[in-house]
């Protein structure tokens, strides 16, 4: 079966600090990668996704994600965090073998004005 | 505006009185999908399908029932809830299963069950 792990559980970081946060998943075929994020109070959206190509993807504001196959990782990056970014961050893995999707724990970042 | 609704977003209720969740998409997707979102757990599958009549258990399935009779509509039924399905429940859709495409996720719906 496959699996993702986001090791990061609650992150906290000041205003205009970097942010990486992890994600491993364990099926060797072919996947297509997600990040959501949770705002408080509200539904999951789309942050960014990778299907195939250039392994550096860029979502919406100003996050990006590298897709490192040989280790099995997708780790969301931004360079300067906002307060407005807190939220909690959910990397999803779809793999065509098992046709279904599988979501991390996610990861909650609070960011301190 | 496309968008999935769930109803109720907000529900009480006693173990064992039976309840549904609804979930309506206007996107004409094929795809839809059940989760419960609980802390340190993230979203786990409870149901999905893959077009109408075509439904299939996600990772959570027990004590849950769905039905798809119509391609906009996937209910989700507790025939006899209990404490332990306490939860926030997303519905989510996308345009095919057999590709995957990003999903589009209904405002959820707290349910507690006491």
């Amino acid at each position: 079966a496959q699996s993702v792990s986001q090791h990061n559980h609650h992150v906290i970081l000041s205003e205009a600090a970097s942010l990486e946060l992890g994600c491993n998943y364990s099926y060797g075929g072919t996947v297509n990668l997600f990040w959501y994020v949770q705002y408080p109070g509200q539904h999951l959206q789309l942050l960014l996704k990778y299907f195939s190509g250039d392994p550096l993807v860029k979502g919406i504001k100003g996050f990006e994600a590298e897709f490192i196959k040989s280790k099995f990782s997708f780790n969301l990056r931004k360079p300067s965090v906002q307060w407005s970014d807190t939220a909690e961050y959910f990397c999803a893995v779809y793999s065509g073998g098992y046709q279904k999707v599988t979501f991390g724990t996610g990861t909650k970042l609070q960011v301190i004005p | 505006e496309a968008q999935v609704t769930q109803n109720p977003r907000y529900l009480i209720t006693v173990t064992g009185k039976k309840l549904t969740v609804t979930c309506s998409q206007n996107m004409n997707h094929e795809y839809m999908s059940w989760y419960r979102q609980d802390p340190g757990l993230g979203l786990r599958q409870i149901y999905y399908s893959m077009n109408v009549e075509v439904t299939d258990k996600g990772d959570v399935p027990e004590g849950y029932k769905v039905s798809r009779k119509e391609k906009r509509n996937f209910p989700l039924i507790l025939e006899s809830p209990s404490p332990n399905q306490t939860s926030l429940y997303f519905c989510a859709s996308s345009a095919s299963g057999t590709s995957y495409n990003e999903q589009f996720f209904g405002p959820g719906t707290r349910l507690t069950v006491l």
